[in-house]
C-alpha cells in the first residue's frame, strides 16, 4: 500500500537558519507529491506540489525535489522567519487512489 | 464564508454517548473527505464523497463510524457510542474535482473531539 514517512519532529531553528524536512514515501506506479502546511489556528494548506520524476515544486520560498531513484520528497528552505512556524506535512495521491495519504507531520518553530 | 466550515470546533463528551461533526465546503466543490489526527499520527482518510456517486467508506475505522452528506454540500460525520480511543481532531476538506483537483484540498480548521 502507499505510506509517506517523514522525519519526526519538533524542529527548533533561529531565524534566518537553513530548514530540511525529509520525506520518503513508498507507493505503487507515479504517485503526485506535496506539501501541506497547517499554521496555527488555520487549516492544512498546500504548499507546493510536484507530479513527476526531477519536478521541483517551490513557493514562499520553500521547495521540493521529486526523486524517483531514492523516492523522497524532501522539504527545503534557505532562511527560515519566524512566521514559518507551522506543522508540515508530506502527502502523495498514487494511481487510482481519490485520497491524499499524508505523513505524521513535523511540528517546525523558528525563534527570533 | 469563502473557506470549508466545521463545527463544533471543540466537543467533549462521555464515553458511550453519541457525537455529530458537521462539515459546510466552499461552495461549488464536489468532493469532500473526511480525516482523522491522532496525537502523534498523521491525517488518516475516512470517507470520501463526489457528487452523487457512492461514498468511498473504505477508511472508516467501525461500524460506530458514518456519514452522510446532503444535497452535494453539508456532511456530518456521526460517531455512535464513543469510545476514548476515538478522541481526535475531525479534519473536513473539500476538492474542486475528483482526485482531490490533483491534490489540492481545502481543510478546514477542524473539529476537536475529547472522549471522557
Amino acid at each position: 500500500g502507499n505510506s509517506v514517512t517523514q522525519m519526526e519532529g519538533p524542529v527548533t531553528l533561529s531565524e534566518e537558519a537553513f530548514l530540511t524536512i525529509n520525506c520518503t514515501y513508498t507507493a505503487t506506479g507515479y504517485p503526485s507529491l506535496f506539501w501541506y502546511v497547517q499554521y496555527p489556528g488555520e487549516g492544512l494548506q498546500l504548499l507546493l506540489k510536484a507530479t513527476k520524476a526531477d519536478d521541483k515544486g517551490s513557493n514562499k520560498g520553500f521547495e521540493a525535489t521529486y526523486r524517483k531513484e531514492t523516492t523522497s520528497f524532501h522539504l527545503e528552505k534557505g532562511s527560515v522567519q519566524v512566521s514559518d512556524s507551522a506543522v508540515y506535512f508530506c502527502a502523495l495521491l498514487s494511481g487510482s487512489a481519490r485520497q491524499l495519504t499524508f505523513g505524521s507531520g513535523t511540528q517546525l518553530t523558528v525563534l527570533p | 464564508g469563502a473557506g470549508v466550515s466545521q463545527s463544533p470546533s471543540n466537543k467533549v463528551t462521555e464515553k458511550g454517548k453519541d457525537v455529530e461533526l458537521r462539515c459546510d465546503p466552499i461552495s461549488g466543490h464536489t468532493a469532500l473527505y473526511w480525516y482523522r489526527q491522532s496525537l502523534g499520527q498523521g491525517l488518516e482518510f475516512l470517507i470520501y464523497f463526489q457528487g452523487n456517486s457512492a461514498p468511498d467508506k473504505s477508511g472508516l475505522p467501525s461500524d460506530r463510524f458514518s456519514a452522510e452528506r446532503t444535497g452535494g454540500s453539508v456532511s456530518t460525520l456521526t460517531i455512535q457510542r464513543t469510545q476514548q480511543e476515538d478522541s481526535a481532531v475531525y479534519l473536513c476538506a473539500s476538492s474542486l474535482t475528483p482526485s482531490g483537483g490533483g491534490g489540492e484540498l481545502f481543510f478546514g480548521e477542524g473539529s476537536r473531539l475529547t472522549v471522557l
